[in-house]
């Protein structure tokens, strides 16, 4: 199985564009979750979702919007981009059960510049 | 406010055991979780802490005391291959994880 993935792995973006950020679970996690990570930081939780039709604001969502239309898909937008959200960024998936257990894709390495 | 707070870098032998730190202050507590993290990689889960105590899994093992908010993982045997950051986080009252910045393990020969 894929478990879980992102796309696309790498992008160059113009401050003032906008993109979507895409991840894709298969293995029926209720719980999804969007982090940046940054060199010399932990990871921060922008926006995350408990189950397909909720979500909720993390610890920096500011500048970032995602939906959940279904279990498997969590994208996450960039409205505006803006240089200070240079970072890699990595969707993760979890079971409500075991949500400190997470299931991470392999990242999105983006450059606003 | 919400800290997690482990060494930046540390360095070890093949062969040697090592022990990496954390300190955890976060509102509520619902459990402690460490990650493994190659470079360029993405973070994979090790194993965690709810009660007080050590939990071993192999050549890693994980200790936990709540009362003095503070944890440690323990890589025996070390092998090149655990050359890889340590991700110390904490699980809030809200069910979220705080991260730690990781620290730097790095393994020589």
């Amino acid at each position: 199985t894929a478990g879980i993935t992102q796309a696309p792995t790498s992008q160059i973006l113009a401050a003032g564009r906008s993109m979507t950020l895409r991840c894709t679970q298969d293995m029926r996690h209720n719980a999804m979750y969007w982090y940046r990570q940054d060199l010399g930081l932990g990871l921060r939780l922008i926006h995350y979702s408990n189950t397909a039709g909720t979500t909720g604001k993390g610890e920096v969502p500011d500048g970032y919007s995602v939906s959940r239309a279904n279990t498997d898909d969590f994208p996450l937008t960039l409205a505006s981009a803006v240089p200070s959200q240079t970072s890699v960024y990595f969707c993760a998936s979890s079971s409500s059960e075991a949500a400190g257990v997470q299931f991470f894709g392999p990242g999105t390495r983006l450059t606003v510049l | 406010g919400q800290n997690i707070d482990q060494p930046t870098e540390m360095t070890a032998t093949e062969g040697a055991i090592v022990q990496i730190n954390c300190t955890y202050q976060t509102s509520g507590f619902n459990g402690l979780f460490w990650y493994q993290q190659h470079a360029g990689e993405a973070p994979t889960f090790l194993s965690y802490n709810v009660l007080d105590g050590l939990e071993e899994k192999g050549r890693f093992s994980s200790f936990l005391s709540r009362s003095k908010g503070y944890s440690y993982l323990l890589l025996k045997e070390l092998q090149m291959k655990d050359s890889a950051s340590y991700l110390c986080a904490s699980m809030d009252s809200n069910y979220q994880l705080i991260w730690g910045a990781g620290t730097k393990l790095i393994i020589k020969p």
